[in-house]
């Protein structure tokens, strides 16, 4: 099953502006990650936020997470034509052994279109 | 270049065929995951390792065998080929000694079964 939803499925947007990704999840985490796949490729890790962190920046890159309402976004800011990609959340459970909870839950992803 | 090299990157097979998909690391990392990744889908956990000598079944284990001989490699089987295992492999690589346990993935294997 799903841990995380990603929303919206898909964003088209101009170059230059922000682009702003929501995840939620259903059970308590350990940590959630992002991860870029552009088409026909893997995928690229991005930013990962720990359960007590409540906003965490890379370069253009900001994560949120909200664990009281089980949801992230990931905000894209002066987006360029080469983050045009899908976007997945993932998440790593807490409990159970510690190599069973680092496995990854994934979401079903947002299509992101960054248009010239 | 130091990363997850998976192989092959395309492959056709019959319907009762087995095969092998072969993953490789060379970072050292002790945890290794399988994913198959469907369309309009997220990635599914098939199989996953911890360290050498030790598996256990993801979320959708069922028609696939794997085994961790090494830290480096992390086959996947399929032992009787489906229809329904049509789909993108992907094979990943994770340490928890490193402060933010992200997953290296590797490029993918595309499998179509006919």
């Amino acid at each position: 099953s799903q841990q995380g939803e990603e929303d919206p499925q898909a964003l088209s947007i101009q170059e230059g502006e922000n682009a702003t990704m929501n995840c939620s999840y259903k059970t308590s985490i350990n940590n959630l990650q992002w991860y870029r796949q552009n088409s026909g490729r893997g995928l690229v890790h991005l930013i990962l936020i720990r359960s007590n962190e409540r906003e965490k920046h890379s370069g253009r890159l900001r994560v949120t997470l909200d664990t009281s309402k089980k949801s992230s976004s990931l905000l894209i800011t002066a987006s360029r034509a080469a983050d045009t990609a899908s976007y997945f959340c993932a998440t790593s459970k807490t409990g159970g052994t510690s190599g069973s909870a680092r496995q990854l839950t994934f979401g079903s992803g947002t299509q992101l279109t960054v248009l010239p | 270049n130091a990363g997850v090299t998976q192989t092959p990157k395309f492959q056709v097979l019959k319907t009762g065929q087995s095969m092998t998909l072969q993953c490789a690391q060379d970072m050292n990392h002790e945890y290794m995951s399988w994913y198959r990744q469907d369309p309009g889908m997220g990635l599914r956990l098939i199989h996953y390792s911890v360290g050498a000598g030790i598996t256990d079944q993801g979320e959708v284990p069922n028609g696939y065998n794997v085994s961790r001989s090494t830290t480096e490699d992390f086959p996947l089987r399929l032992l009787s080929a489906a229809p329904s295992q049509t789909s993108v492999y992907f094979c990943a690589s994770s340490s928890p000694r490193g402060r933010g346990y992200g997953y290296t993935f590797g490029s993918g294997t595309r499998l179509t079964v006919v």
